[in-house]
């Protein structure tokens, strides 16, 4: 298994831009989510799908956007970029809500 | 969300037990109290989760006070590899994890 992967590991947008981070897991993990972290802080949950076809907004949802419409993957996509989406997105799926949750290795993201 | 509290920092030896407390007094019934690590530029890693009884695993234990307000997490024998940022989180039953500050332990050998 690769467990929870991310693409890409580091971008640099301009301000306004668009673009998409992927997250793919191969575990059949039904719950899935993503976090930011900013430098020196824990992380913040951004969206979160408790299975195909259902998402739902966690703490900081402005600015992004979701889907979820396989199991295996779940976007995350950044409408358009700001400098204070400058952090690093972390990814994570669990096969329960509530159980052991397996975060991807982030994607370090730069807006200027 | 309920919320935690933990120290910011603590110090520990390698080789001995570590101690790492974390309080949560506005804890709800169905609440779980999660564990999770991490490493520099790494993205943060189970330790344990538990929901009333003490709980152990291969890394760690668990110890959770009766009335559930305060918990912690039990190193039994420190490396230098668990320096890391230790989060103690409360998770509802849907899955939603609210990070806090976490505690930076570090590991003198």
């Amino acid at each position: 298994n690769a467990g929870v992967t991310q693409t890409p590991k580091f971008q640099v947008l301009k301000t306004g831009q668009s673009m998409t981070l992927q997250c793919a897991q191969d575990m059949n993990h039904e719950y899935m989510s993503w976090y930011r972290q900013d430098p020196g802080m824990g992380l913040r949950l951004i969206h979160y799908s408790v299975g195909a076809g259902i998402t739902d907004q966690g703490e900081v949802p402005n600015g992004y956007n979701v889907s979820r419409s396989t199991t295996e993957d779940f976007p995350l996509r950044l409408l358009s970029a700001a400098p204070s989406q400058t952090s690093v997105y972390f990814c994570a799926s669990s096969y329960r809500t509530y159980g052991e949750q397996y975060f991807g290795p982030g994607t370090r993201l730069t807006v200027t | 969300d309920a919320k935690t509290t933990q120290p910011n920092s603590m110090e520990s030896n390698e080789e001995e037990p570590v101690h790492l407390p974390c309080n949560h007094s506005t804890i709800s019934g169905t609440d779980y109290i999660h564990w999770y690590r991490q490493l520099p530029s790494q993205g943060p890693e189970y330790v344990i989760h538990g929901l009333t009884s003490n709980v152990n695993n291969r890394m760690a234990s668990l110890a959770i006070a009766e009335d559930r307000k305060s918990s912690t997490l039990i190193l039994h024998r420190a490396t230098l590899r668990d320096a890391a940022v230790y989060y103690c989180i409360l998770g509802d039953q849907g899955g939603k994890l609210i990070f806090g500050q976490g505690t930076e332990l570090s590991v003198k050998p």
